[in-house]
């Protein structure tokens, strides 16, 4: 199956700062891939779908100005969370869509302190 | 309104036994439905999906799961659990032109030894 790479599997940073995180679909072009968020025992909750080439779709509630999201290539994605406080520590997920099938990176556990 | 509903928040089962996994969805029209596994702290690994024909799926690590379209059921089977087979487990449909994915709150399925 085709593969979705996030990177970094783990960061710690300082409340105040920003972070930033990449999805890449390694051996296929994805024109929509999508971020998740993960509280701990809790199910996905999409935050945005990102489109190569144009602006992502935010869901509601998830503040665009906080959570950036860039779809520059096929290939590549970027959350970046700005101005990171304690409370958006969590694990984000990313998807990148080939045909009507989803596939995941590995996680970004985020830890703000 | 298109949504997932996994019935077992969490389920134990004796290693060796059979399990089942229920998941009923609600969507207007032929869903796209998928099983994923996630391990702690990991992405999300696709077990099966059904797209058309065959109602009854066969996934990996011997799971297999059966489409109902008069139940609006997508129930995960397999008949002899093995121990690495604890994880949470997750149902979804896809959706919509950008086929976003509607997530069940997952199961958590503990085995026995």
């Amino acid at each position: 199956g085709a593969v979705v790479s996030q990177h970094p599997s783990r960061v710690i940073c300082k409340s105040g700062t920003s972070v930033k995180i990449e999805c890449r679909s390694l051996d296929f072009q994805a024109t929509t891939m999508f971020w998740y968020r993960q509280f701990p025992k809790q199910s996905l909750m999409l935050m945005a779908t990102s489109n190569e080439g144009s602006k992502a779709t935010y869901e509601q509630g998830v503040e665009k100005d906080k959570f950036l999201i860039n779809h520059a290539s096929l290939t590549l994605s970027t959350l970046t969370v700005t101005s990171a406080h304690p409370e958006d520590s969590s694990f984000y997920i990313c998807s990148a869509r080939a045909g009507a099938e989803a596939f995941f990176g590995q996680g970004t556990r985020l830890t703000v302190v | 309104a298109q949504s997932v509903t996994q019935p077992d928040i969490h389920i134990t089962v004796s290693e060796g036994a059979s399990l089942e996994l229920r998941c009923n969805y609600s969507y207007g029209a032929t869903p796209y439905l998928f099983w994923y596994v996630q391990s702690p702290g990991q992405g999300l690994q696709l077990l099966l999906k059904y797209f058309s024909g065959d109602t009854l799926v066969q996934g990996i690590k011997g799971f297999e799961a059966e489409f109902k379209r008069s139940q609006s059921s997508f129930n995960l089977r397999k008949p002899s659990v093995h121990w690495s087979d604890a994880a949470e487990y997750f149902c979804a449909v896809a959706a919509g032109n950008n086929r976003k994915l509607i997530w069940g709150l997952g199961t958590s399925l503990a085995v026995n030894p």
